[in-house]
């Protein structure tokens, strides 16, 4: 069974500068969906970003990066000048087909600080 | 286009009653997950319907039973409430199309056991 592992329960960035957040997945498949979620304390979960698997490009949404290791099973969130707004549980997550469920991480609690 | 719509978005019941929430999708999006959200075991997936069909399900009792409607509605249902029951759930429906996987979540209905 698929898995999903965010080793950092809380993280704290100050206003302006960049922070990482760490995801790592269990899988035997070589196709599949990595996501990131936000969910800010009014607690509308929103799409952060995603990748395909097959894609070797990392993907990018404005502040909002991605480091996909495929190998390493790794996907982490890079967030570049944070913003008070982005204070937000963050959630990664991976679905093996589109027709698949999604399986949800932990998530990492972020704190941006002013 | 409107969002994912829940409702009730607090729910107060005592041990033993049942409960029916409801979630009305994107127009256009056939696809209605529900998860549950609780601080100690996160976001879990309860089960998706797709077309009136469940299409996956989740590892919950069967006092959890889910519904659609041919308009794309869905109703969650819980039948004997425990008090662990206690959780914020959270529907999500997705399109099909060129963006597999990306959900769209509603506010949520807070339900409280007591």
């Amino acid at each position: 069974a698929q898995t999903v592992t965010q080793s950092q329960p809380e993280m704290s960035v100050q206003e302006a500068e960049t922070v990482t957040l760490s995801c790592t997945y269990d899988t035997s498949e070589s196709n599949y969906y990595l996501f990131w979620y936000k969910q800010p304390p009014s607690r509308q979960m929103i799409l952060v970003i995603r990748q395909e698997a097959y894609k070797q490009q990392n993907a990018t949404e404005n502040r909002f990066s991605v480091n996909f290791q495929k190998a390493a099973k790794s996907f982490s969130l890079k967030i570049s000048d944070s913003q008070l707004g982005d204070t937000a549980m963050y959630f990664c997550a991976f679905m093996k087909t589109s027709y698949d469920k999604v399986i949800f991480g932990p998530g990492t609690s972020l704190s941006v600080i002013p | 286009k409107a969002g994912v719509t829940q409702t009730p978005r607090y729910l107060i019941k005592t041990r033993g009653q049942q409960v029916t929430l409801s979630c009305s999708p994107i127009s256009g999006h056939r696809s209605v997950s529900w998860y549950q959200q609780t601080p100690g075991q996160g976001l879990q997936f309860l089960f998706e319907y797709f077309s009136e069909t469940q299409r996956n399900k989740g590892n919950f009792p069967g006092r959890f039973s889910g519904r659609q409607f041919s308009n794309s509605r869905s109703e969650m249902n819980v039948s004997t409430l425990e008090l662990g029951d206690s959780a914020l759930y959270l529907c999500a429906s997705r399109p099909s199309g060129n963006t597999p996987g990306t959900q769209y979540f509603g506010p949520g209905t807070r339900l409280l056991v007591l």
